[in-house]
């Protein structure tokens, strides 16, 4: 239990399907992220929040909508995706968006696009 | 562009044996992170690294970072079963951003 938790675990979508996936976290971190993790790629930063604020979205296509309510969770908005998008999509916290802080993970929502 | 690269992406190895995981980056980092990531579950971290010579130890792990080389290693030392996992080297640039390897799949073997 790393503080991070996850929802759901595991989701199938159709490609004209929306849903959410949702994270939310319990460490009093400033900053969350949202990561993706494919198969033989390296783990991809999506985007990344700050006090709420969005510092960073890595070029990520629009049928991915993030969403930061408050500093405690995050989520992300889903709409007409591609089989491709199937993965493993992880969120993160960390104290600050500075250097040398350590991030944390969830447990991660396998998404798989039919 | 900050890359990462791990090596080996596999390695199978004995109980008992030592081996090392290379993470090479291709710029300047000021920091170095090293995560483990068991089948169906989180990153779990294990070493964080901020300056040059740095040297940690946990258990059967200990993890290095020499900056000018640009290289950290992951030395396992008389491996055990549940040191089968996936592992992560990622680091920092001059932002806040991480840059992550692809990971190196560990199997130990009885």
């Amino acid at each position: 239990e790393t503080g991070v938790t996850q929802t759901p675990r595991h989701l199938v979508m159709g490609m004209t399907n929306k849903k959410s996936l949702k994270c939310e976290q319990h460490l009093g971190h400033n900053a969350m992220y949202w990561y993706k993790q494919s198969a033989k790629k390296p783990l991809e930063l999506m985007f990344v929040y700050s006090l709420e604020e969005r510092v960073e979205n890595n070029s990520v296509p629009s049928r991915f909508s993030p969403e930061c309510p408050n500093s405690s969770h995050l989520f992300l908005h889903l709409h007409t995706l591609q089989p491709e998008d199937s993965a493993l999509y992880l969120c993160a916290s960390s104290r600050q968006v500075t250097l040398n802080t350590e991030a944390f993970f969830g447990q991660g929502t396998r998404l798989t696009v039919v | 562009e900050l890359k990462v690269e791990q090596n080996p992406l596999f390695l199978s190895m004995q109980e008992g044996k030592n081996y090392t995981i290379y993470c090479n980056y291709s710029t300047t980092s000021d920091r170095l992170y090293w995560y483990r990531q068991d089948p169906g579950k989180s990153l779990e971290s294990l070493f964080v690294l901020l300056s040059n010579g740095a040297v940690k130890q946990e258990g059967r792990l200990m993890a290095s970072l020499d900056t000018k080389a640009r290289l950290s290693t992951l030395h396992i030392t008389a491996a055990v079963h549940d040191l089968s996992a996936t592992y992560f080297c990622a680091a920092g640039g001059s932002n806040y951003k991480l840059t992550f390897g692809k990971g190196t799949l560990l199997t130990v073997n009885p």
